[in-house]
């Protein structure tokens, strides 16, 4: 069964505080890992796909990395409008399976 | 920016009605999908679908559940007989070709009384 682990469940950064939020996942062979970003009450917004071990993507003042276990969402010199709730999911390689399998999340909170 | 839309933004109903929610994804994406994330919980797969056929489902889409493509433009997921349970916000997905990045709409948030 594929599984992920996002760690901190919270955060609060003040404004310009980097840090990095961890996504630690099991899989049958991966597809793809995926970050998201969710405002309350809103649909996840796509950020990253990573699709192999050593890849990185950046985005502003995100980056995302990934290793065979884990993934992290890096981000430098924050600010309040960073605020929300990230979320990391893995698709499984396995034939005709798209489902995403999600973590909990990070809630992020960025103070001026 | 091409989206995925989805309507009404929220349902109230009663317990045994049924309910159909709508979405119309992406207009070149070929992999439409529904997801509901129950209130403080995780983000859960419900049902995929592609070439006009159920390519997934999660143990959750039960006999109560069914998706439709009535058009060429229109998703929908009906739930035959709602239990209170099912309050949630249902989230409808698209990708393309390959299937693999999936771009969400705004959610349905579900109330069922």
């Amino acid at each position: 069964e594929d599984q992920v682990t996002q760690s901190p469940e919270a955060l609060r950064l003040q404004e310009g505080e980097s840090s990095s939020l961890n996504c630690s996942y099991t899989v049958s062979g991966l597809r793809g890992l995926f970050w998201y970003r969710q405002d309350p009450g809103k649909g996840p917004e796509f950020l990253f796909t990573l699709y192999s071990a050593g890849e990185e993507k950046e985005k502003e003042r995100l980056k995302a990395t990934l290793t065979k276990k884990e993934s992290f969402l890096h981000i430098t010199a924050p600010k309040p409008e960073d605020s929300a709730t990230y979320l990391c999911a893995v698709q499984a390689r396995d034939t005709g399976r798209r489902a995403l399998t999600f973590g909990s999340g990070t809630r992020l909170q960025v103070q001026p | 920016e091409p989206e995925v839309t989805q309507t009404p933004s929220h349902q109230v109903t009663q317990m045994g009605q049924e309910v159909i929610l709508r979405c119309v994804p992406i207009s070149n994406h070929l992999y439409f999908y529904w997801y509901r994330q129950i209130l403080g919980q995780k983000v859960e797969f419900l049902v995929s679908f592609y070439n006009n056929e159920i390519s997934e489902k999660s143990e959750i889409f039960d006999d109560q559940f069914s998706v439709e493509r009535p058009d060429g433009s229109n998703f929908t997921l009906k739930i035959r007989s709602t239990k209170l349970e099912d309050s949630a916000m249902y989230f409808c997905a698209s990708s393309g070709a390959s299937g693999e990045t999936q771009y969400f709409g705004p959610g349905t948030r579900l109330l069922v009384l």
